[in-house]
């Protein structure tokens, strides 16, 4: 079972920021959040992950509430490229185990 | 240079038969994993290993087995292919120890069951 809820779909102009939101809202003192993506026909792609300060790579930077039941994943200047289903996970990492729900499919449009 | 490498990317075969899927990692990295995508596209883990130990195995029916040789490849056999299981197979690593979650995926292998 996905501990995650996120929006089935959204549009993003090119060059805009994509901000994809994602709720955790029984996430646990000790779980990560975790993003990753999958562009079409290719193997998933690990973004970023926190677990309770905002965190920022050359990919994206994610924001945490301060009451961690929320998170958004924000991409500053989204491109064609950029074009994929986002997944949100939350994980304790005392395991190995990745449970993928169905994610965001993020269509970034010129 | 690839990461994560799948051989085949494509498969076609029959029901009834057996195949393998074979999956390198030239990262270094201690576990290995198989994920099934069906045609749903949600992506379950299947089998995780460690230092060629299974350590996950999430119900996947006794037809379906991982084989290691070393801790750089991990290969996925199957006997007796069912139409259920056409697939896109993905295969990933990650290092062990803290953030183990942080996967890299392969590329997929896409099976088709006729």
């Amino acid at each position: 079972d996905a501990k995650t809820t996120q929006p089935t779909s959204m549009d993003c102009a090119e060059g805009r920021a994509a901000n994809l939101p994602c709720n955790h809202s029984t996430i646990s003192g000790n779980e990560y959040v975790y993003w990753y993506r999958q562009i079409h026909s290719q193997g998933p792609q690990y973004i970023i992950h926190g677990l309770k300060n905002n965190e920022t790579n050359e990919m994206a930077s994610l924001i945490i509430t301060e009451d961690r039941k929320s998170s958004t994943l924000i991409l500053p200047h989204a491109t064609l490229r950029d074009t994929a289903v986002y997944y949100c996970i939350v994980n304790n990492n005392a395991g190995n185990m990745l449970t993928f729900g169905g994610g965001t499919r993020l269509m970034v449009k010129p | 240079d690839t990461a994560v490498s799948q051989t085949p990317k494509y498969l076609v075969t029959q029901m009834g038969n057996d195949k393998s899927i074979k999956c390198e990692q030239n990262l270094g990295h201690d576990t290995m994993y198989w994920y099934k995508q069906d045609s749903k596209k949600f992506l379950k883990i299947m089998f995780s290993y460690n230092n060629k130990e299974l350590i996950i195995n999430e119900t996947v029916p006794n037809r379906f087995s991982p084989k290691s040789p070393d801790k750089a490849h991990l290969n996925l056999h199957i006997n007796s292919l069912e139409l259920g299981d056409s697939a896109v197979y993905f295969c990933a690593s990650s290092q062990e120890g803290p953030y183990r979650e942080t996967q890299y995926f392969g590329p997929g292998t896409r099976l088709l069951v006729l």
